[in-house]
Parts: C-alpha cells; sequence; structure tokens
C-alpha cells in the first residue's frame, strides 16, 4: 500500500517568513495530494490540493509543487501569520475522492514565532 | 448547516462496553470514512464505504465495525473496548471520481479507562 513520509516533524519560523513541508509518497498510481491544516481539538480542514497532472498550484500564500518523478511534493507558506501555526498533514490517494481513501504523513507541528 | 456531524463530540467508557459513533453528512457524497487519530496525531483510515463495497483497513481489529443505514450514514461499532483504542475518530465524506476532496467531521474523542 501507499506510504507517506512527511518532513520536518516540527517547525519553526519568524512570523512573515516563509515555511516549507516535504512529503514523498511511495505509491506512483497515487495522483491526488491534498494538503491539511488542524488546529487544535479542531478537524483538518483541507486548504490546497493537486493532481498528477499539475506541477505546481497557488492559492493567495499558500502553494503546492508536485514533482511525479521523484515522487515527493512540499506545500510553501508565505508571509507566515501567526494564525498559520497549526498541525499540517500531507496525504496522498489514487482516486481523489475514491473508496480507498486518503494516506495521511504524520504531520509537521508549525510554530509562527512573533 | 453541517456538512459532516458527529455524535457524541466525546465519549468515556469503561473498559469491556461497547460503544457506537454516528455520523451524517448533507453533502450528497456517495462514499464515507472513518479515520483513527492518535494520542500523536498520526491519522490513519479505518475504513471506507460506499454503494457497492466496504474496504477495511487489515490492521483494524474485528471489534470495530461499519454499519451503513443508508447513504448519509456511517456508525461505528466497537465492541469490547480497550484503552488502547482511546483516540479521536473522525468521519469523512467525498464524491468517487468527481476529486473534489474529502470533508471531515468535527471528531470524537473517546476515553477507555
Amino acid at each position: 500500500g501507499e506510504n507517506v513520509e512527511q518532513h520536518p516533524s516540527t517547525l519553526s519560523v519568524q512570523e512573515g517568513d516563509s515555511a516549507v513541508i516535504k512529503c514523498t509518497y511511495s505509491d506512483s498510481a497515487s495522483n491526488y495530494f491534498p494538503w491539511y491544516k488542524q488546529e487544535l481539538g479542531k478537524r483538518p480542514q483541507l486548504i490546497i490540493d493537486i493532481r498528477s497532472n499539475v506541477g505546481e498550484k497557488k492559492d493567495q500564500r499558500i502553494a503546492v509543487t508536485l514533482n511525479k518523478t521523484a515522487k515527493h511534493f512540499s506545500l510553501h507558506i508565505t508571509e507566515t501569520q501567526p494564525e498559520d501555526s497549526a498541525v499540517y498533514f500531507c496525504a496522498a490517494s489514487r482516486s481523489g475522492g475514491g473508496a480507498d481513501g486518503l494516506t495521511f504523513g504524520k504531520g509537521t507541528h508549525l510554530i509562527i514565532q512573533p | 448547516d453541517t456538512a459532516v456531524s458527529q455524535t457524541p463530540k466525546y465519549l468515556v467508557t469503561q473498559m469491556g462496553n461497547d460503544k457506537s459513533i454516528k455520523c451524517e453528512q448533507n453533502l450528497g457524497h456517495d462514499t464515507m470514512y472513518w479515520y483513527k487519530q492518535d494520542s500523536k496525531k498520526f491519522l490513519k483510515i479505518m475504513f471506507s464505504y460506499n454503494n457497492k463495497e466496504l474496504i477495511i483497513n487489515e490492521t483494524v481489529p474485528n471489534r470495530f465495525s461499519p454499519k451503513s443505514p443508508d447513504k448519509a450514514h456511517l456508525n461505528l461499532h466497537i465492541n469490547s473496548l480497550e484503552l488502547g483504542d482511546s483516540a479521536v475518530y473522525f468521519c469523512a465524506s467525498s464524491q468517487a471520481h468527481r476529486g473534489s476532496g474529502y470533508t471531515f467531521g468535527s471528531g470524537t474523542r473517546l476515553t477507555v479507562v
């Protein structure tokens, strides 16, 4: 089955700086890669996703890049703000909504230092 | 309107008991899931279910069983609860083949004492 590795497990950045979280996946059939943000005591919420036919996607301060050949994808947050502090999860799926579900990385605790 | 709702939000129970968690979605999705988030925040799929198939993660003990009375509901029954079952359980839903992503419920924190 799919295996998703996520690094780093903790990331501390100064407010206003950029943050980068990296993931690798093992299943070459995976074609959907979402990123979720989870605040303490809350549900995971989708912040951005990318499909295997696209190399990069951007939404305001958040961008995701995908390298299919190397089987890795990354989340980039620019101009970080205190409200960006949370745990971020990458995930991979073969079907982007189908019954195989999502395989998650182990999460990155992002801390924004004021 | 809450898209994916779970009840109860908190559940404290003794070892050996049987309990259920309910999940309902009003998004018209055709596939629902249960995920377990352990104390280290690791999210792992337990089950996925749509009209045609139930996919069970092979690592899930058979004390756990999903029950779907209709397309909008997927409940989780747990028999003979153990201390290690303590976790947060998230329900989620998606529309297969639309690729619109997954929507999570707010979670049920289960504590077994």
